[in-house]
């Protein structure tokens, strides 16, 4: 069966620090990979999706960026932390055929700037 | 972006009690989704629905798509301590779109 995780769960950084989060799917091949960022009380807002090795698209400016180094890893980064980047972000994968919108979610990571 | 209206933004229910929201848009759809988030963790997936007038179960959950492809319902019959938590809507174009229209989400609270 798959499996997504993210790492690490929670995370406490000052502004200007860099931030790297993780996340790897398991069981199957060729995913698309999404991140969301969800701030306190509210919806999901999508930042990045990627339907390949390298090939990422972005949703909205922002001071974060991903990358895409295997099939089932996705990394969010960031080189110098905002306050407005505090929130939990969450990691999701799709099958590559039939795009129906179907999600699976990872755990999440809260990150907290200070 | 483009959001859903999601419908109520918090329920205060008596365990037993049914449950019902809503979300509606002003664009049409081609899958409506239902996902259930608890505390601290990510969005689980409980009803996809494919076709306009689609009615779907998954045990007490009850969803449909509506006939106009802009709105869809989720009912809870008997609802039970474990369904608390934030219910989310959600909207997908379709064919090569990979955005998902999302729901702020009703969250679901239990009366003491």
């Amino acid at each position: 069966s798959q499996t997504i995780h993210q790492w690490p769960a929670t995370l406490v950084q000052p502004v200007g620090s860099p931030l790297s989060l993780e996340c790897t799917v398991e069981g199957t091949s060729n995913p698309n990979l999404y991140w969301y960022r969800q701030a306190a009380g509210r919806g999901l807002q999508l930042l990045f999706y990627s339907v390949g090795i390298g090939q990422i698209s972005s949703e909205v400016p922002q001071n974060l960026s991903a990358s895409r180094p295997q099939d089932r890893q996705f990394i969010l980064s960031s080189k110098k932390l905002l306050l407005s980047d505090s929130g939990f972000y969450l990691c999701a994968w799709s099958p590559l055929a039939g795009n129906t919108g179907e999600l699976f979610f990872g755990e999440g990571s809260r990150l907290t700037v200070l | 972006g483009q959001q859903l209206n999601q419908s109520p933004q918090s329920m205060f229910i008596q365990e037993g009690e049914d449950v019902s929201m809503n979300c509606t848009s002003s664009s049409i759809f081609n899958t409506w989704l239902w996902y259930k988030q608890d505390p601290g963790e990510g969005p689980v997936l409980l009803i996809a629905l494919y076709k306009a007038g689609e009615l779907t179960s998954n045990g007490r959950l009850t969803a449909q798509f509506g006939i106009t492809r802009k709105d869809s319902f989720l009912n809870i019959s008997a609802s039970i301590p474990s369904d608390v938590g934030i219910y989310f809507c959600a909207g997908h174009p379709g064919d090569s779109n990979y955005q998902l229209i999302w729901g702020a989400g009703t969250k679901l609270i239990i009366k003491p």
